[in-house]
């Protein structure tokens, strides 16, 4: 079955420390995306790629970096340089382009971060 | 600044009858929405959109209402049933990605 597989479910960071959440699709789609969700602050786009070896900042970008090796495979670190990490990290994937013309986004299951 | 907004954070409905949940855009640029359907600990799935030529889009239950003027949307389910109980996410169509709203929590009781 085609789809987006996030992982790990749960995560827990401790002071300091750079964690990398797992995203991959076998939807065969371009553009890739990563957005948290904080209670009462909806859904914020953090980095997206439309290519492989492209990636651009979205509105929460700092203390995050992210990577585009492989069309499949759309990783996000979250660094020390975050401060509220604590929060539920969503990927997603679509072909590129408008969204009216073509398919609409799709959502992995999600990964809850947590702070020790 | 908050270009898509959800007022309402929650809604109760008793089952059977209406649910209307409403979204505010600034940006008059917009030209396409979709409304998103999330259950805890899950990602959102798609529910329906409407385009900005047309101001009605119903799919069964659900009618997506646009009006341009005002740049107002608003989700009307009926009937409401208790499995509809969700977040519920508008979003604007900004090119290359989508700009979501803050979402609205939907609770139906029996």
């Amino acid at each position: 079955d085609g789809g987006i597989t996030q992982s790990p479910k749960y995560l827990f960071r401790k002071e300091g420390q750079n964690v990398t959440l797992s995203c991959e699709q076998n939807l065969n789609h371009d553009a890739m995306y990563w957005y948290r969700q904080d209670p009462g602050q909806g859904l914020r786009l953090i980095y997206y790629s439309q290519i492989v070896n492209d990636f651009q900042k979205g509105d929460i970008a700092e203390g995050y970096s992210v990577s585009r090796e492989k069309k499949e495979s759309f990783p996000l670190t979250v660094t020390s340089a975050q401060k509220n990490p604590t929060a539920f990290y969503l990927c997603a994937s679509s072909k590129p382009g408008h969204f009216a013309t073509n398919e609409k986004l799709f959502f992995g299951s999600g990964t809850q971060l947590s702070v020790l | 600044d908050q270009q898509v907004k959800q007022n309402s954070p929650s809604l109760s409905v008793q089952e059977g009858r209406i649910s209307i949940l409403n979204c505010d855009y600034t940006n008059s640029m917009f030209d396409y929405f979709l409304w998103y359907k999330k259950y805890p600990a899950e990602g959102p799935t798609f529910l329906i959109s409407i385009s900005s030529i047309k101001d009605k889009n119903e799919d069964g239950r659900f009618t997506v209402f646009l009006n341009k003027s005002a740049k107002h949307l608003s989700l009307h389910i009926v009937p409401s049933q208790p499995g509809d109980s969700a977040v519920y996410f508008c979003a604007a169509d900004n090119t290359d990605k989508l700009i979501f709203g803050t979402g609205t929590r939907l609770q139906v009781f029996p």
